[in-house]
């Protein structure tokens, strides 16, 4: 199962544009890049899933370069409500086992 | 409507006791989970069951064993409790395997509090 790496912690403001990267050198052809996010008191929710290049909803993007090694998403505009642990995971088909690293604690500032 | 509902949300017991968690999901999935929380905020999984059938167990003590009534329910029995069971469990569901466009949809957490 390929490893991640993001960042432990990111500090932004209110209103600013935030980018979490992660990197995932070891992902396999029929890997997804898979993003949830989890407030305290809360179970991990779903944000955003891709293969390749660019996947864009309401809720963020997802930005990944064509080797796949490694993928950005991409916050716009937070508010103090998106302050959360944010986990980035590749998923392969099959397997029933959905691992999940450290994670990123994102805080907002006001 | 509620995809994903665990009980009891907090649960508080001594050393020794036995309990149970139960979780429900609405959506139709194929697929249910148990995952533990620990102080640290590591998730990590514990079971997996496929239409009712056990398809993945991480190394959990025996003490720990799910059971699946139907394709809705997932329940945790959890006997011998000890200090260490302290964590946050979380129940999840997801279409297929999770893999790839089935992500998992989980509930809200039971909190359990070994004494």
């Amino acid at each position: 199962l390929a490893k991640t790496t993001q960042p432990i912690s990111m500090d932004s403001y209110e209103g600013q544009e935030v980018n979490i990267t992660c990197s995932h050198n070891n992902i396999a052809t029929n890997d997804y890049i898979t993003w949830y996010q989890q407030f305290p008191s809360q179970g991990p929710r779903f944000i955003i899933q891709g293969y390749k290049t660019k996947v864009t909803n309401e809720v963020a993007s997802l930005f990944i370069p064509a080797d796949r090694k490694s993928s950005t998403l991409s916050l716009p505009r937070v508010s103090l409500s998106d302050t959360a642990v944010y986990y980035c995971l590749v998923v392969g088909t099959g397997g029933f086992k959905t691992i999940f690293g450290a994670g990123t604690r994102l805080f907002v500032k006001a | 409507d509620t995809a994903v509902s665990q009980t009891p949300k907090y649960l508080v017991t001594q050393m020794g006791n036995d309990k149970s968690i139960k979780c429900e999901q609405n959506l139709g999935h194929d697929t249910m989970y148990w995952y533990k929380q620990d102080s640290k905020k590591f998730l990590k999984i514990m079971f997996s069951y496929n239409n009712k059938e056990l398809i993945i167990n991480e190394t959990v003590p025996n003490r720990f064993s799910p059971k699946s009534p139907d394709k809705a329910h997932l329940n945790l029995h959890i006997n011998s409790l000890e200090l260490g069971d302290s964590a946050v469990y979380f129940c999840a569901s997801s279409q297929e395997s999770g893999g790839g466009g089935s992500p998992l949809h989980f509930g809200n957490g039971t909190r359990l509090t070994v004494t």
